[in-house]
């Protein structure tokens, strides 16, 4: 157990939906990172939150937003789903000296 | 960009080694080792920096050049637990905090 937190484990959408996915880092951990991994693929980076800043981006869509709460928790807020963004999606948080450990993740699949 | 992960996959008999590389053509800062077994979260192996001493716990070690920006990580006397995919992250000089993973080695043990 990485300490990190993800809910929910699974979810099943329609195309042209919106899914918040949540994220609770591990304690005292100011980092967040979100990550997509689509069925036998890497780890996409998507964004990085520290503090409740937006600090870096990747292959985010436009579609895809995030954000970082004064607790430290994030979401992920997925809208306008397409059958191509079923995936798993990770979070991992990140110590002081840039260790990132991942939480369980968000199976989200979509019909 | 993505660094190059190899063998892709490779399939050993407990008690055999095993070597997986991983290489940038980016300058590095840091070079992150995971493992991810299906359908689970990546779990933290080890982190090597510039300048660090080659890291290592038990039978998994690992090394980084700094002059060829590759990793090494090597797995001695396998056992069926270190079955999984491996992915190596890459943090380059000014970003560091942002890891680019390469394609996953899959590690298969047989009994």
């Amino acid at each position: 157990d990485s300490g990190v937190t993800q809910t929910p484990k699974h979810l099943i959408t329609a195309t042209g939906q919106r899914v918040t996915l949540r994220c609770s880092p591990r304690s005292g951990d100011l980092s967040v990172y979100w990550y997509q991994q689509s069925l036998d693929q890497g780890l996409q980076f998507l964004i990085h939150y520290y503090n409740g800043e937006e600090r870096a981006k990747g292959n985010i869509l436009e579609r895809f937003s995030a954000q970082q709460f004064p607790d430290l928790h994030s979401e992920l807020n997925l809208s306008s789903l397409e059958l191509g963004d079923s995936a798993l999606y990770f979070c991992a948080s990140a110590t002081a000296t840039d260790t990132q450990y991942f939480g369980p993740g968000t199976r989200l699949t979509v019909l | 960009q993505q660094p190059v992960q190899s063998p892709q996959a490779v399939i050993l008999r407990e008690g055999e080694d095993a070597v997986i590389n991983c290489s940038s053509s980016k300058a590095l800062y840091s070079v992150h080792w995971y493992r991810q077994k299906h359908g689970e979260a990546p779990v933290f192996l080890m982190i090597l920096l510039k300048g660090g001493e080659q890291k290592g716990h038990e039978k998994i070690s690992a090394s980084f050049n700094e002059k060829k920006q590759q990793s090494s990580l090597y797995l001695t006397a396998s056992q069926l637990s270190y079955s999984g995919t491996y992915f190596c992250g890459t943090g380059v000089s000014g970003s560091a905090r942002q890891l680019t993973f390469g394609s996953g080695t899959q590690l298969t043990v047989l009994p």
